[in-house]
């Protein structure tokens, strides 16, 4: 069985200012990790995933995680939000073989002007 | 614009009413996937077909049923409705089957408001 945690449902941070979103995962196979975005009243965009090899990933609009095996963690960052960023991200766990996605709950972000 | 769309973009109904949801995925993707978002339970994965059959189910209701046509369009069935069931239906699509190795692209969604 896989789970995904999002540690902040709500996080807000200032235009410019480091974005820093928690994932945690749990998987008893080696897990393949997604971070999607969704904007108001659109669907989920993929934002980047990690399936093997380079543990840093990056992604589209800036966006990078990194993959921490002994963390079970795949935090999502951004150097400098930007307003555009405003919207909610959603981190999502499969495994080999698995033909679904499971999701987090999701953390809304407010970027501040 | 992801390619895949998702009819209607509303729907209002009454609780024991029956609707039908309709995707059709990007050209040339084989799998669809249909997921429900709902604030109590979030995103969660009802079932995915690939090529016309099934592959797997998640948390997907007995009153609830899909298929996927020869054109690859894909309809969700959801009968007996009940007020739990308001909630934004995605369709998402993908090329193969494993989403694991490929990128799974989703529709606008459909807003079912049970009444």
């Amino acid at each position: 069985a896989q789970s995904v945690t999002q540690l902040g449902s709500h996080v807000s941070v200032s235009e410019g200012a480091l974005v820093l979103l928690r994932c945690n995962y749990s998987s008893s196979v080696p897990p393949y990790l997604f971070w999607y975005v969704q904007y108001p009243n659109q669907g989920l965009q993929l934002l980047l995933k990690y399936t093997t090899g380079a543990t840093l990933v990056k992604g589209i609009n800036g966006f990078e995680a990194e993959f921490k095996k002994s963390e079970t963690s795949f935090h999502l960052t951004k150097p400098s939000a930007h307003m555009s960023d405003a919207a909610e991200y959603f981190c999502a766990v499969s495994g080999a073989g698995s033909y679904q996605l499971t999701f987090g709950k999701g953390t809304k972000l407010s970027v501040i002007p | 614009d992801s390619g895949v769309t998702q009819t209607p973009k509303h729907l209002i109904t009454a609780t024991g009413q029956r609707v039908t949801l309709r995707c059709s995925p990007r050209s040339g993707d084989l799998s669809v996937y249909w997921y429900q978002q709902s604030l109590d339970q979030g995103l969660q994965f009802l079932i995915q077909y690939y090529n016309g059959e099934e592959r797997a189910k998640g948390n997907i209701l007995e009153r609830f049923s899909a298929q996927q046509f020869p054109d690859l369009h894909s309809e969700l069935n959801l009968s007996s409705l009940e007020l739990g069931d308001s909630a934004l239906y995605f369709c998402a699509s993908s090329v193969d089957q494993d989403p694991s190795y490929n990128e799974q692209f989703f529709g606008p969604g459909t807003r079912l408001t049970v009444l």
